[in-house]
């Protein structure tokens, strides 16, 4: 198994730009994560979903779409690039409720 | 995070002590406490945790105790390396989450273990 998969691993956007962060995971997780770190702020989660075709929203998200249209994948959305949004990204899966995380290996995006 | 506070922010042991982090956490109805790993530059790792049924679960030297009355968890590492040198994350559902089924996480303890 390949666990979560994200790509890409670096992106450099400017201000007002779009893009889609990919999240790919082969454990038949139901549920997955979207979680940006920034320095001495922890994780914070953006957006959430427990099955396909069910997605929320998390602490923060403002200025990011998602969807889950198959169990797989979890993509991230964002809309308008701006300098507040560079952070590394963090995309996680879990089997269900009472389960712990696991995280991709994170997309470091900076926005200029 | 918002509802998980953790404490402290920072901590500094020689190697062979204990080191123990607490987090707190404001809805009863929590039932999944995990504990997360991240080493400099890599992603976290989940490295132990409990449900709100047990008090206290042991791995090795890694322990987590849970105090459902003061809502509080800790994470105790005993006779500690230098490998356990890392920035550990608590975490718990948000209140209104309905249960488990989303995490918020504490703002991190950076670990140093001094040889």
């Amino acid at each position: 198994n390949a666990g979560v998969t994200q790509t890409p691993k670096f992106q450099v956007l400017k201000t007002g730009q779009s893009m889609t962060l990919q999240c790919a995971q082969d454990m038949n997780h139901e549920y997955m994560s979207w979680y940006r770190q920034d320095p001495g702020m922890g994780l914070r989660l953006i957006h959430y979903s427990v099955g396909a075709g069910i997605t929320d929203q998390g602490e923060v998200p403002n200025g990011y779409n998602v969807s889950r249209s198959t169990t797989e994948d979890f993509p991230l959305r964002l809309l308008s690039a701006a300098p507040s949004q560079t952070s590394v990204y963090f995309c996680a899966s879990s089997p269900g409720q009472g389960y712990g995380y696991t995280f991709g290996s994170g997309t470091r995006l900076t926005v200029v | 995070g918002e509802n998980v506070e953790q404490h402290p922010s920072t901590l500094s042991v020689q190697e062979g002590d204990s080191a123990v982090i607490k987090c707190t956490y404001s809805d009863s109805a929590s039932n999944y406490f995990p504990w997360y790993k991240q080493e400099l530059g890599k992603r976290p790792q989940l490295i132990i945790d409990i449900r709100s049924n047990v008090g206290e679960k042991k791995d090795q030297r890694i322990a987590v105790t849970l105090n459902k009355t003061a809502k509080h968890f800790s994470l105790h590492i005993t006779e500690t390396q230098p490998e356990d040198s890392a920035v550990y994350f608590c975490a718990a559902p948000p209140p209104g989450s309905g249960g488990y089924n989303k995490l918020i996480f504490g703002a991190g303890t950076r670990l140093a273990v001094h040889p």
